[in-house]
């Protein structure tokens, strides 16, 4: 049963510290979004790439978050410095890229909280 | 532009009453249109999703939906709710000329046996 996992799958630091975050998407899809989910503002879409190439990072504070893809098993996200508004739950998912119709399929989440 | 309404932050049945979840859609295109659901501490699942086919598509665990493009509405629904049913059901949107989906608020389904 493919999955998209997701480390850590908890994470408490303090504010002005560096955060990493990984995702491993589903093997065979071309497409890695990531996703931030508060209370507040629900599911926001942070950025996503293709082909490990990023398409859209628009919904990312550029100043402090950056997202990458070192290959295709692997995509990371960093705060750095961190804050304590950037306490949320961040989610990553994977999928096959042929559109708007496509399932996403997400991994656990990480959960994050900034003291 | 693409958005998309769920009306009722929560909802509470009883088991075995009928489930009954509201969306309501705007989209410039013609939109695809997912329900997702998410079990508390876990990531979201797929429930069902339109893709321009048959108008009443069919999910996992009983669920279905009903695309009315006179209405602007993708209503979730299941005959007979069960306890296991109790979590938060997402409704999004998206189109043929993006990979995005843009998701509703959210709505909580609470089961009282």
């Amino acid at each position: 049963d493919a999955r998209v996992t997701q480390t850590p799958r908890h994470k408490v630091t303090e504010m002005g510290q560096e955060v990493t975050m990984r995702c491993q998407p589903i093997l065979g899809h071309n497409t890695v979004f990531w996703y931030r989910q508060t209370m507040m503002q629900g599911l926001e879409l942070l950025a996503y790439f293709r082909n490990r190439a990023p398409l859209d990072d628009s919904g990312m504070p550029k100043d402090r978050f950056s997202a990458e893809m070192p290959d295709a098993t692997l995509a990371t996200l960093k705060i750095q410095p961190s804050e304590p508004r950037d306490s949320a739950v961040y989610f990553c998912a994977s999928g096959w890229g042929g559109g708007g119709q496509e399932t996403q399929y997400f991994g656990p989440g990480t959960r994050l909280l900034v003291l | 532009a693409q958005s998309v309404t769920q009306l009722g932050s929560h909802v509470s049945v009883s088991e075995g009453a009928l489930v009954l979840l509201r969306c309501n859609y705007s989209s410039s295109v013609p939109p695809y249109l997912f329900w997702y659901v998410q079990y508390p501490n876990q990531g979201l699942q797929l429930l069902l999703k339109y893709t321009s086919a048959a108008t009443l598509v069919k999910g996992i665990n009983g669920f279905e939906a009903e695309f009315k493009k006179s209405e602007t509405s993708f209503h979730l629904t299941k005959p007979s709710a069960h306890m296991s049913d109790a979590a938060e059901y997402f409704c999004a949107v998206s189109g043929y000329n993006t990979d995005k989906l843009i998701f509703g608020t959210g709505t909580r389904l609470q089961v009282f046996p």
